[in-house]
């Protein structure tokens, strides 16, 4: 089944401490994204790859790091999360950047306290 | 800059009765997609439906249909015969096809119940 996978879906941490959300995706997209969800704004781009080895900053980058070292993963990791950061991440993969529709992972909620 | 307003934050409607949900979107380009997106309470982003800028027919899937007024940058969604299971909040997005991002532009939502 063709899928973006996401982990964990659900995740209670605290100030300053180091996690990582995976992101993984079956169907050999060129091109993966990360999004954040908050309440009244919709949906909005923190990172995006267009290939493996190249990535770039979307509309709220700060506080987040990602990396796309094999075609399928692209990880976004928080170093030292604070509670702004508290929201529903999303990531989603296309087949290349000019592709249709963006197919999204069921999404992972994070809490920072 | 491109932007998407949705300018109903919610709505219902009855079951098996139609309902017409909005958006609106601001940009210079010519060509470009339109989707809805539904997110049902487990929260995750489902496709409804796409329509791509430079096909004047309007998009349509099964009960769901859209009405594309690409010279009034308008694209509401049309649900007939509403099901219980309609109920969501629904995302107008907008993809460019120029620069590099890829991003989808979202609105910002619109709630819909379906009442039995």
């Amino acid at each position: 089944e063709a899928q973006v996978t996401q982990n964990p879906r659900y995740l209670i941490t605290v100030t300053g401490k180091k996690l990582t959300v995976t992101c993984s995706q079956n169907m050999n997209h060129e091109y993966m994204s990360w999004y954040r969800q908050d309440p009244g704004l919709g949906l909005r781009q923190i990172y995006y790859s267009m290939n493996v080895e190249v990535t770039d900053k979307g509309d709220v980058p700060e506080g987040y790091k990602v990396s796309r070292k094999e075609k399928r993963n692209f990880p976004l990791i928080l170093e030292s999360p604070s509670p702004n950061q508290t929201s529903l991440y999303f990531c989603a993969s296309s087949s290349t950047r000019y592709s249709g529709e963006l197919f999204f992972g069921e999404g992972s909620r994070l809490t920072v306290l | 800059a491109q932007t998407v307003t949705q300018s109903q934050p919610e709505m219902s409607v009855q079951e098996a009765e139609t309902v017409t949900l909005s958006c609106t979107y601001d940009t210079s380009e010519n060509n470009y997609y339109l989707f809805w997106y539904k997110q049902p309470p487990s929260r995750q982003m489902i496709l409804v439906i796409r329509q791509e800028a430079y096909k004047q027919q309007n998009a349509t899937e099964n009960r769901f249909s859209v009405n594309f007024q690409k010279a009034a940058k308008s694209f509401s969604l049309k649900i007939s015969d509403s099901q219980l299971g309609d109920t969501a909040m629904y995302f107008c997005a907008f993809r460019t096809l120029s620069g590099n991002t890829g991003k989808l532009i979202f609105g910002q939502g619109t709630t819909l119940q379906v009442k039995p």
